[in-house]
């Protein structure tokens, strides 16, 4: 069974710094790892989407990396500013999809405080 | 285009009491899958459902349940509700079946039950 992990569980930075979170996987036959954000009582949004043959993709001052073979990922957060401050959540895919309970499977995510 | 969409936005409902949940997938997004959120569990997947059809199904017992109409929008139904069905219950949209592409959520409709 899938089991994904997130690492530091909460963080808070003073704005401007240059930040990492981390998240882990057991299972490596994975179809894809997507990085969302979450907004106190709200939805999530989806940042960055890595596909398990790509290492890394980048969006303005966010840059994810993969490494499956290891069952890492990691998200770079620059300049943080107070905006960023919310849960940030990973999930993947399962390889195999339309067999059962194939779902994204989550972390319990990071939740990130920007001081300003 | 507009979002996912879901209603209502919160509930409070009684144990014992049975509830619909509604979501409108992006349009031309044919797959539509359902999350319950908790601050123990997190995120857990319950179903999936594309074309009308039912494709996966998490660990839930079946008090959950789920349809979807010909125009993709979705519902779940969660019967004789228990006091740990309190959670915020998400729906994603994909346009292809299965997680290998991108999920976009809803806001989520968040149930309360006393």
């Amino acid at each position: 069974k899938q089991e994904v992990t997130q690492i530091p569980a909460a963080l808070s930075v003073p704005e401007g710094e240059n930040l990492v979170l981390n998240c882990s996987f057991t299972d490596s036959a994975i179809y894809n790892l997507q990085w969302f954000r979450q907004d106190p009582g709200k939805g999530l949004t989806s940042l960055l989407l890595i596909q398990s043959s790509q290492r890394e993709q980048t969006s303005g001052r966010l840059n994810a990396s993969l490494d499956k073979s290891s069952g890492r990922s990691t998200l770079y957060i620059a300049a943080s500013q107070p905006g960023d401050s919310a849960t940030y959540l990973c999930a993947v895919s399962p390889m195999y999809s339309g067999g059962g309970a194939d779902g994204l499977t989550f972390g319990k995510g990071t939740h990130l405080i920007i001081q300003p | 285009k507009a979002g996912v969409t879901q209603t209502p936005r919160y509930l409070i409902k009684t144990r014992g009491q049975q509830v619909t949940l509604s979501c409108s997938p992006i349009s031309g997004h044919r797959s539509v899958s359902w999350y319950q959120q908790t601050p123990g569990q997190g995120l857990q997947f319950l179903f999936e459902y594309f074309s009308e059809t039912q494709r996966n199904k998490g660990n839930f017992p079946g008090r959950f349940s789920g349809r979807q109409f010909s125009n993709s929008r979705s519902e779940m139904n969660v019967s004789t509700l228990e006091l740990g069905d309190s959670a915020l219950y998400l729906c994603a949209s994909s346009y292809r079946a299965g997680v290998v592409t991108e999920q976009y959520f809803g806001p989520g409709t968040r149930l309360t039950v006393t």
